[in-house]
């Protein structure tokens, strides 16, 4: 059974630090790894998606890594603002061709001005 | 961006009585998802669809029913609400018309059974 867990739980950091969120994953077969965030009362907003073939995707100041053989993905969030501060949420697309997600159970994340 | 749409955003309603919250998509994607949000569990998928009238259940099934008649709305009933229920549902679609496609969310219905 696909387990995905996310650490830190929760981070705290100053404005402007570049800070890490990790992410690993039980089963190596997967299709895809989606990084998501949610702000506190909302939904889920993707943020960057990594094919199973793909190393790493960017987008602005983030960048996700994959590496399917060891299990892990890291969300790398360059020079961090306030407005990052959001519980940032990994998803697995499992080996079963249903689309099913298996989520973490989140970083939160504070930058502090 | 898809289009989804999810009604009502709130509800409160009485132990026992049956609730049905909808889902709505304006592009044709063929799967949807329905996902309830839990402190301490995160988010876990309670059933989902691979097209009209085809339908499978997800990790925490119990007590809950779906139905898609038309490729755009995608209806969870809770039968016999209990307070265990009280949760955020979220439905969500593939994009792409493809499993291997990125998802997209709806805002999300918080449901409160008492």
């Amino acid at each position: 059974k696909q387990e995905v867990t996310q650490i830190p739980a929760a981070l705290s950091v100053p404005e402007g630090e570049n800070l890490v969120l990790n992410c690993s994953f039980t089963d190596s077969a997967i299709y895809n790894l989606q990084w998501f965030r949610q702000d506190p009362g909302k939904g889920l907003t993707s943020l960057l998606l990594i094919q199973s073939s793909q190393r790493e995707q960017t987008s602005g100041r983030l960048n996700a890594s994959l590496d399917k053989s060891s299990g892990r993905s890291t969300l790398y969030i360059a020079a961090s603002q306030p407005g990052d501060s959001a519980t940032y949420l990994c998803a697995v697309h499992g080996s079963s061709n249903t689309g099913k997600l298996i989520f973490g159970q989140g970083t939160t994340l504070q930058v502090k001005p | 961006d898809a289009g989804i749409t999810q009604s009502p955003r709130h509800k409160v309603t009485e132990t026992g009585t049956p609730v049905t919250l909808r889902c709505h998509q304006t592009e044709n994607h063929r799967y949807m998802y329905w996902y309830r949000q839990d402190p301490g569990h995160g988010l876990r998928l309670i059933h989902y669809s691979y097209g009209v009238k085809d339908t499978d259940k997800g990790e925490v099934s119990d007590g809950y029913s779906v139905s898609r008649s038309k490729t755009e709305d995608f209806l969870l009933t809770l039968e016999s609400a209990t307070s265990s229920q009280t949760s955020v549902y979220f439905c969500a679609i593939s994009v792409g018309g493809d499993t291997n496609y990125g998802y997209t969310f709806g805002s999300g219905t918080r449901l409160t059974v008492v």
